[in-house]
């Protein structure tokens, strides 16, 4: 069974660039969450859907970030403008129900350079 | 306040000793705890779930336990590509989003 895909794995750019990261859930599940991992904070939630809904979006750092999930196979984290700061790696995961006691799976993610 | 604490943050075994990573979380109303190992690189792959105090899960040389307020993951033989990062996470209550450990950082020289 195909996981969690994310694209780019990679993404370098300017500061100042708008970043467009992406996610395709495991077929079937209800429940999408975007993370940010770095060193010093490690995993934060950013925001989480369920049916494609948006239901806490209390992480998300700034209205620099925003997310979308138009159908229940893709998802979007966009940062416009990105900074320096918000170098780190970004994580797509998905749950099969949003009850709260299913595991998420995740993607491998994406790693974001911001110069 | 919700929390959840691991220990120790790194840890180096020579292949074949054993020893026990800790989580220990303070939420209340648990509705699970999940246990994730996470290699360079790559995203958290999840382990298992445990749902109710004396609940143990086994996979290889890996082994989970469960009180009402911590777990354990005992590994038991350790080979080097035991060595990765041990996440635990759990659900508050009345949130659907897990609070994730900072995690133990394994190193299992041959």
């Amino acid at each position: 069974d195909a996981g969690v895909i994310q694209s780019p794995r990679h993404e370098v750019t300017e500061m100042g660039q708008e970043v467009t990261l992406r996610c395709k859930p495991i077929s079937g599940h209800n429940s999408l969450f975007w993370y940010r991992q770095t060193m010093m904070r490690g995993l934060e939630l950013l925001i989480y859907f369920n049916n494609n809904v948006p239901i806490d979006d209390s992480g998300m750092p700034e209205d620099r970030f925003s997310a979308k999930m138009p159908n229940a196979s893709f998802s979007t984290l966009k940062i416009q403008p990105s900074e320096p700061r918000d170098s780190a790696v970004y994580f797509c995961a998905s749950s099969q129900t949003g009850a709260g006691n299913q595991p998420q799976h995740f993607g491998d993610g994406t790693r974001l350079s911001i110069l | 306040e919700d929390q959840v604490t691991q220990s120790p943050e790194a840890l180096r075994l020579q292949e074949g000793e054993s020893s026990s990573l800790n989580c220990s979380y303070t939420v209340s109303g648990l509705r699970g705890l999940f246990w994730y190992r996470q290699d360079p690189g790559k995203g958290p792959e999840f382990l298992f779930t445990l749902y109710s105090a004396g609940e143990e899960k086994e996979k290889e040389r890996l082994k989970a336990t469960l009180t009402k307020k911590e777990s354990f993951l005992h590994i038991t033989a350790p080979k080097p590509e035991d060595s990765a990062t041990y996440l635990c996470a759990v659900p508050p209550y009345n949130f659907n989003k897990f609070y994730f450990g900072s995690g133990t950082k394994l190193n299992v020289k041959p």
